[in-house]
Formats: structure tokens, sequence, C-alpha cells
């Protein structure tokens, strides 16, 4: 699938602060995925989002589905020091099982 | 439930040897799908299996990788021979009827 442009590319954030990332395409997707990866594991589905629209949280976390259909963003709230990660979005078009990443979201946090 | 089973965890040979890679998806999703992760390329598909049929092989880099599903339990990825630019995490993930794809823990393969 095409790669999705996901922003920003890494962070470094204070803990118990509030944080932002967002992905964009020039295709409409009509479901998109925010996943976290640690080191040496695998993606790990954070929110599913499906409506254009839809706002969805999954406790410190809150996602947008965007009106557009184009975008989406993750928020983090209050973060803590196992928010560290590597985040990716993810899209899906319609009628296809194929999934478009983000090149992820290097989230660092300082104690 | 346990979720996408991969094994080995860890792989490492000499190129030129046969790897063969595992995988158990969640019970009742349908669709299997079979990624590398790079730093330099990030994470591409390779392949990816509905019902047990290979819809899209297009990512499949030679022919020397080969995959197959022969129900709907189980999956593997073989690469023969291995070279050392097939080092790399290999990820099965697998997808419900709604396309939420969960991965499994990776197999980290080095090929010297």
């Amino acid at each position: 699938g095409q790669q999705l442009n996901q922003s920003p590319q890494s962070m470094f954030i204070q803990e118990g602060e509030d944080v932002s990332m967002n992905c964009t395409s020039s295709s409409i997707f009509n479901t998109w995925l925010w996943y976290k990866q640690d080191p040496g594991e695998g993606p790990v589905l954070l929110i599913a989002l499906y409506k254009a629209g839809e706002l969805t949280s999954n406790g410190r976390l809150t996602a947008q589905f965007g009106i557009t259909r184009k975008d989406s963003f993750l928020n983090i709230s209050a973060s803590i020091p196992s928010d560290v990660g590597i985040y990716f979005c993810a899209g899906r078009p319609t009628n296809d099982y194929k999934l478009s990443f983000g090149a992820g979201t290097t989230v660092t946090v300082r104690a | 439930d346990a979720g996408v089973i991969q094994s080995p965890r860890h792989e490492v040979t000499e190129m030129g040897q046969e790897v063969t890679l595992r995988c158990k998806p969640i019970s009742g999703h349908n669709s299997l799908f079979w990624y590398r992760q790079t730093m330099m390329r990030g994470l591409e598909l390779l392949i990816y299996f509905n019902n047990n049929v290979p819809i899209d092989d297009s990512g499949m880099p030679e022919d020397r990788f080969s995959a197959k599903m022969p129900n709907a339990s189980f999956s593997t990825l073989k690469i023969q021979p291995s070279e050392p630019r097939d080092s790399a995490v290999y990820f099965c993930a697998s997808s419900n009827h709604r396309g939420e794809q969960y991965f499994g823990p990776g197999t980290r393969l080095t090929v010297t």
C-alpha cells in the first residue's frame, strides 16, 4: 500500500505533557488504525476508527477520523514513561484488506 | 485469548540455508499477512491470504521467498536460499472482518 505521511517523525516530551501526532493520505480510507510498537515486540493495536468524524478514546489515548477521510490524529494526554515507543498510523481503503502504514512517530519521555 | 503466535522468535542462519518461519493466526480471523520490517524500509507487506488463498504476493521480493497457508490455523514463510540482505524482523498478522490487524511478536532473522 501507499506510504502515509505521519508527523512528527520523533518527539521528546516531558512527563505529564500531552502529545499529538497525525497522519495524512492522498487517498480516502474507510478505516484508520493506530498502533504502538515497543522494542523487540510486534505492533499493538491501540485504537480503530471506522467513520469520518469519529472520535474514540482508550484510556489516555484519543484518536479522530478526519472528516475528509484522508487524515487522522492521535493524542496522548498526561504522558508517562511507559508511553515511550514508536506509534504507527495505518489506513485501509474500501474493499481492500491491505493496510498502508505511516513511517512512525518515535516518542521519548523525559522523566 | 491467545494472540498471533510466531516461531521461532529468533533465527540465525548461514547464507544459502533454507529458513522457515511459522505463524498461527488468531482463531476466527480469515485474513493473514506476512510483513518484513527493517530500519531502512520500515514495515513492508510481503503477501496476504484471505480464507487460506493467496490474494496479493506482489510484495514478495524474489522467487527465493514463498508462503503457504495449508489451513486456517497455520502459515509458513520460506526463504530458500537465504541471503544476508534478508536479515530483518518478519511479522505475521491476522485480521477480523472489520479489517483490524493483530500482529504477532515477530521473528528476528539474521543471515550471516
